[in-house]
Order: C-alpha cells, then structure tokens, then sequence
C-alpha cells in the first residue's frame, strides 16, 4: 500500500537558517504530493502540493519539488523565523483519492 | 467563521460511555473524512464519506461509527470508549474538482481523553 517516510524530528534551528524535512514516498500510479503545517493548538492546514512529476509545490517561502526517480518531496526554506515553530506533515493521495500521512516531524525555531 | 468547526473542542469521558464528536462544514464539499492523531504515528483515517448515502471504513475504524446526516454533517460515534481511544480527532473535507487532485481542509480538532 501507500506509505509516507518523513525524517524525525524534533528539528531545532536558529532564526534565519536553511530548512530541509526529508519525504519520501511509496505509491503505485501517480500519487498528488502534499505538505502540512500543523501550529501549536491548531488543525492542519495544506502548505503546498505538487500534482505530477517536476511540479514545484510553493507557498510562504517554502517549497518542495515532486521527484519521482527518487520517489521525494522534500521541504525547503531558505530561512525561517520563530513563527515557522510547528509540525510539518508530508502525505499523498494515490487510489482512492486518499491521504496517507507521514508521522509529521516537528520544528522549533529558536531566537 | 471558520469553515469546518468541531464540537466538543476538548472532551474528557469514562470507560463505557457512548460519546459523539461532529463536525460541520460550510464549504459546500461532498466528501467528509474522521482521522485520530496519536503522536510519532501521524493521522490514521477513520471512516470517510463521499457523499451522504457514502460510508466507508478507514484503516483503523474498529470501535467507531458514523453518521452522515447531511453535506455538511458527518458525526462520528465512540460506542464504548475505552483508554487508547484517548487522541486528537480531526474532521477534514474536500471537494475532487475536475482536472484537480484532492486537497483535504481541516477542522480544529477535537481532544478526547478516556480515563
């Protein structure tokens, strides 16, 4: 079946230091590919998405590129500020139209 | 207001008891889905609904019903809750529009502890 591999977190950071979360996927067919952000107390909320192979997922200054021949999506920001502290979820949606999540991987942003 | 809202926010109940969560929506979408967060395991799906004479079981659906009353209802039923029922619930919806894949918008949550 589908499954979503994303590294552990917590990941701890400066303010304004480079952000990688690894993700990496297992699909059959073409799965859409997707990035949540969930803040503290809150629901998720979609982040990016890239629906097909190459796309560039972008939004608030991240983004995430759709590689199939590495079957990855990793999520990238050139810097980050304390208001990024959250949990990132990456997840796809193969057959079915349904999402399948990673574990999330949680990130803090200190000062 | 917000488009998908929870109801209880934070709920704490006993062994036993019957309790219902639910969850409306105003986005007019036809698909509904309840998933349980547990930390370091993510969101595990529930019971989904693609539309209101559509239930489907999730991956972990065992000792959880549903009910989808309306397009914008769908409540979801702990029948006996017991201890590792004890999570964050969260209601999602989304819409499968034509030549676009599915993007799911997330209610607050509902956090549930069963002592």
């Amino acid at each position: 079946g589908d499954s979503v591999t994303q590294m552990e977190g917590p990941v701890t950071l400066s303010e304004e230091a480079f952000l990688t979360i690894n993700c990496t996927y297992t699909a059959t067919g073409y799965p859409s590919l997707f990035w949540y952000v969930q803040y503290p107390g809150e629901g998720l909320q979609l982040l990016l998405k890239a629906t097909k192979a190459d796309d560039k997922g972008s939004n608030k200054g991240f983004e995430a590129t759709y590689r199939k021949e590495t079957t990855s999506f990793h999520l990238e920001k050139g810097s980050v500020q304390v208001s990024d502290s959250a949990v990132y979820f990456c997840a796809l949606t193969g057959g079915g139209n349904k999402l399948t999540f990673g574990t999330g991987t949680q990130l803090k942003v200190e000062l | 207001d917000a488009d998908v809202t929870q109801t209880p926010r934070n709920r704490i109940t006993k062994t036993g008891k019957r309790i219902m969560l639910e969850c409306s929506q105003t986005k007019g979408h036809d698909r509904m889905y309840w998933y349980r967060q547990d930390p370091g395991l993510g969101l595990r799906l529930i019971y989904y609904s693609f539309d209101v004479k559509d239930i489907n079981k999730g991956e972990i659906s065992d000792g959880y019903s549903v009910s989808r009353q309306a397009q914008a209802k769908f409540s979801l039923s702990l029948e006996s809750a017991i201890p590792n029922q004890t999570a964050l619930y969260f209601c999602a919806t989304s819409d499968l529009g034509q030549g676009s894949r599915e993007t799911q918008y997330f209610g607050p949550g509902t956090r549930l502890l069963v002592l």
